[in-house]
């Protein structure tokens, strides 16, 4: 079975850009997470998908959206980017989401902005 | 309020030592779900156990050992005979549920563990 597939691996962007990050789930699992990863903050949730709806958000502004297809694959946003959005984005997918489901991630999209 | 706590930033080995990774939860509900992720260089977070509120049985996987306290809201895991393959950063998790139902995991900062040959 396929894990978690997250492009591009890298990016590099400059501030005031925007970017796209896709995340195919495992087959079968309905529920996408995206999780943001840094050196200061750690990991922290963004935003969860089930059945193309966004079921529960983070703390994060705005310019941070996302949504679902069909086919469950899943891609965030980042609008307006700022230095401070320099992370490793982490995927994570589960059957349906629920507390007791065990997330599996991908290797992540490790985006640098200069 | 959810918070997840691991104290040892960072934990250094020899080859075959046995090593306790700390961790310490705040929750207030009653019902919810303890995890342990490993993430080696390459990025990738890997499920190692699940645990909910209610099962306080300790659990043993070939090298790998949890131990689930509630008394002192801790979930420790021990690795025995520690290998240099182990070397990774280990992740504890908490999900509970909210009003959304679904499974927002809360992570600790994360201990880096450095096995030496």
């Amino acid at each position: 079975k396929a894990g978690v597939t997250q492009t591009p691996r890298y990016l590099i962007k400059t501030r005031g850009q925007q970017v796209t990050l896709s995340c195919s789930p495992i087959s079968g699992h309905r529920s996408v997470s995206w999780y943001q990863q840094t050196p200061g903050q750690g990991l922290q949730f963004l935003f969860e998908y089930f059945s193309e709806t966004q079921r529960n958000k983070g703390n994060f502004p705005g310019r941070f959206s996302g949504r679902q297809f069909s086919n469950s694959r899943s891609e965030m946003n980042v609008s307006t980017l700022e230095l401070g959005d320099s992370a490793l984005y982490l995927c994570a997918s589960s059957v349906r989401g629920g507390i007791d489901q065990p997330q599996h991630f991908g290797d992540g999209t490790r985006l640098s902005i200069l | 309020a959810q918070k997840v706590t691991q104290a040892q930033t960072e934990i250094s080995v020899v080859e075959k030592e046995d090593v306790t990774l700390d961790c310490v939860y705040e929750t207030r509900d009653t019902t919810y779900y303890l995890f342990w992720y490993k993430q080696p260089p390459s990025g990738e977070l890997v499920f190692l156990i699940r645990r909910n509120s209610f099962d306080e049985q300790n659990e043993i996987s070939g090298r790998y050992s949890w131990n689930f306290q509630k008394s002192t809201s801790s979930f420790n895991f021990t690795i025995t005979a520690s290998q240099v393959v182990d070397s990774a950063v280990y992740f504890c998790a908490l999900s509970e549920l909210d009003s959304s139902n679904t499974g927002k995991l809360i992570f600790g900062q994360g201990t880096t563990l450095q096995v030496k040959p």
